[in-house]
């Protein structure tokens, strides 16, 4: 199975500070394939970014996504204080369909 | 806008099973791939199985074979998730969610808390 792997696992970033996390694929995955989810504590999931750069519904035009193959990234250009979650990226490029270990990102 | 509703949470004993519900509206379920996922406390998330909901066709992670069992009812847009010979290990929140056209999770559950404990 293809192994995501997310760095940092922890976070923290002052209110405004642009803020960058990566997701390393053990193999290529293809970018239609591979997409983000935030998660608050006691929530479920939310789909956040879909197929590496594409904004799901509602979500603030101050985060982007990009890269191929094995590396990818999500990007906050101004953080703000409700982006404060546990940010996961996920493949569904090769059954089965895996999560990266997650990154929680706080506010300083 | 879709939406997902998940049965409450369970308290089951060693060994038992217990079926999971997941009952949708705000889409077209019989066009729909469900897939059923496991998060433990602090953990990252786990994907168990999916079923589409048309034709009942499934496919299971092969950590989950034989574990757990997919079903759905199309009357009722309900899925359903069995699953057996529960141990202490299968404590965890259990979400089912809808796969959207690039195989993202697009509408989520709220969670089921399953707790195994005797």
């Amino acid at each position: 199975q293809i192994v995501l792997t997310q760095s940092p696992a922890i976070m923290s970033a002052s209110l405004g500070e642009r803020v960058t996390m990566t997701c390393t694929a053990s193999s290529s995955v293809s970018s239609s394939y591979l997409h983000w989810y935030q998660q608050k504590p006691g929530s479920s999931p939310k789909l956040w970014i879909y197929s590496t750069s594409n904004l799901a519904s509602g979500v603030p035009a101050r985060f982007s996504g990009s890269g191929s193959g094995t590396s990818y990234s999500l990007t906050i250009s101004s953080m703000e204080a409700e982006d404060a979650a546990t940010y996961y990226c996920h493949q569904y490029h090769r059954s089965p369909p895996t999560f990266g270990g997650g990154t929680k990102l706080e506010i300083k | 806008q879709g939406q997902m509703q998940q049965s409450g949470a369970e308290l089951v004993k060693p060994g038992a099973s217990v079926k999971l519900s997941c009952k949708t509206s705000g889409f077209t379920f019989s066009s729909s791939y469900i897939s059923w996922l496991k998060q433990k406390p602090g953990q990252s998330l786990e994907w168990i199985a999916w079923i589409y909901a048309g034709t009942g066709g499934t496919s299971y992670n092969q950590k989950f074979t034989g574990k757990a069992q997919l079903t759905v009812d199309t009357s009722s847009s309900t899925a359903y998730m069995q699953f057996s010979s529960l141990t202490t290990e299968d404590s965890a929140i259990y979400y089912c969610a809808r796969h959207s056209y690039y195989r993202d999770f697009d509408y989520w559950g709220q969670g089921t808390t399953l707790t195994v404990s005797s």
